[in-house]
């Protein structure tokens, strides 16, 4: 059984980019979570896709965007870059929306 | 909204010493609580959780307790090892359909030899 992996480990952009990160649940799960993580701190909420279709949504403003794919894999997008976007960015899997499994993340810098 | 709060945000014990992390919620609603270890560099892992029919949990060296009432619920390390030196987070559902986790800010456990 393949955990959750995620691409790319690690990324620099430079402000008011834009940039896209990928996330591949565990085998089985067809729910995904998006979680942004700075650096000290909990993971916190952006959204979650449940079956396709968004079933959730944190305190995150509409350039945060996402999607999830037939297959369950899922992105997610931000656009105009800002410096406090900089964190670990972590996907999770779950199967029962109870018990969520983590990637690895990816590291984000913004510059 | 959910609202955690976590306590202490550092510990540090000898080997062999037990450890007690306490975490509050606010949701009265929130029926699942699970506990992570997060080591540097490193995904948060999994490492127990309640739901809010039950009142204790253990697996080996490690046990949860939860406080409906009180609204609060623990995390329990006995016997620690160097090896569990890392940030631990607790977590709480939301109750409604949204089943995201809210989180705590983290304690960073040192288990010194």
């Amino acid at each position: 059984e393949t955990g959750v992996t995620q691409s790319p480990t690690h990324l620099i952009k430079t402000r008011g980019q834009q940039v896209t990160l990928r996330c591949s649940s565990q085998s089985g799960h067809n729910t995904v979570s998006w979680y942004q993580q700075a650096l000290g701190q909990g993971p916190q909420f952006i959204f979650q896709y449940y079956r396709e279709e968004e079933n959730g949504r944190g305190n995150f403003p509409p350039r945060f965007s996402g999607l999830q794919f037939p297959n369950y894999s899922s992105e997610l997008n931000v656009n105009a870059l800002e410096l406090d976007d900089s964190a670990l960015y972590l996907c999770a899997s779950s199967v029962d929306r109870f018990s969520w499994f983590f990637g690895p993340g990816t590291r984000l810098t913004v510059l | 909204g959910e609202n955690v709060e976590q306590h202490p945000s550092t510990l540090s014990v000898q080997e062999g010493d037990s450890a007690v992390i306490k975490c509050t919620y606010s949701d009265s609603a929130s029926n699942y609580f699970p506990w992570y270890k997060q080591e540097l560099g490193k995904r948060p892992q999994l490492i127990i959780d309640i739901r809010s029919n039950v009142g204790e949990k253990k697996d080996q060296r490690i046990a949860v307790t939860l406080n409906k009432t009180a609204k609060h619920f623990s995390l329990h390390i006995t016997e620690t090892q160097p090896e569990d030196s890392a940030v631990y987070f607790c977590a709480a559902n939301s109750g409604g359909s949204n089943y995201k986790l809210t989180f705590g800010k983290g304690t960073l456990l040192t288990v010194n030899p």
